[in-house]
């Protein structure tokens, strides 16, 4: 069965330091989604792509935070430069093409830690 | 802007039968999802409501009702790898495109007893 994949699984840093984490969503898949998880809440959407083209970024924080997808395949989400509040879990999730009534297939996500 | 409400925690036995509800108020409303997330895991998507009624899926059901802005999971012969989080998300969007997001809450935590 196909998963979206993504890495590294686990990063710690120090505050001040860029971090980027990668996804590789389910072949075909049109729609990528990024989600930060704070601990004890749900998913909160930071960017969301068709192909290659930004849907809705309008909860990422771009001071900081930058999303890319060049070949509509696989992406990468970047925080430059991480602060201690940016301690969470980071959800890739995909789906076909991102209709309304669609299923979104999360990866297992990178937990981050900032010290 | 969008608001949810589901209880924080629920608890059962093994066996029993437990409801969790979810009210909600969003602009551009599509559906309501259902999404079963373990501690430390992904979230994993169990149903979706479009329309009104119930939607059974094995042990677990859901129910939508649009005009009361109220949805539920039921869970059924509770099994102790059923304790987890459950998270109701509404599909909305309210920019006016055709895509949506899905809008998560803080969760319930369903322990379950042996």
């Amino acid at each position: 069965e196909a998963e979206v994949a993504q890495s590294p699984r686990y990063k710690i840093t120090e505050k001040s330091q860029a971090v980027a984490f990668w996804c590789d969503p389910i072949s075909g898949h049109a729609t990528l989604y990024w989600y930060r998880q704070i601990l004890g809440q749900g998913p909160e959407l930071l960017v969301q792509f068709q192909d290659e083209s930004v849907v809705d970024d309008s909860q990422l924080p771009k001071d900081r935070f930058s999303a890319e997808r060049l070949k509509g395949v696989d992406s990468t989400l970047k925080i430059q430069p991480a602060e201690l509040g940016d301690s969470a879990m980071y959800l890739c999730a995909s789906s076909s093409t991102g209709g309304w009534a669609e299923t979104q297939y999360f990866g297992p996500g990178t937990r981050l830690l900032v010290l | 802007g969008q608001s949810l409400e589901q209880p924080s925690e629920v608890t059962a036995v093994e066996g029993a039968i437990v409801q969790i509800n979810c009210t909600y108020q969003t602009s551009g409303f599509y559906g309501l999802s259902w999404y079963q997330q373990h501690d430390g895991g992904a979230p994993t998507f169990l149903s979706y409501n479009a329309l009104d009624g119930l939607e059974e899926t094995g042990r677990f059901s859901s129910f939508l009702s649009r005009s009361d802005s109220y949805g539920y999971l039921l869970l059924q012969e509770l099994q102790m790898k059923d304790s987890a989080s459950y998270f109701c998300a509404p599909r909305a969007d309210d920019r006016g495109s055709t895509l949506g997001r899905l809008y998560f809450g803080r969760g319930t935590q369903l322990t379950v007893w042996p």
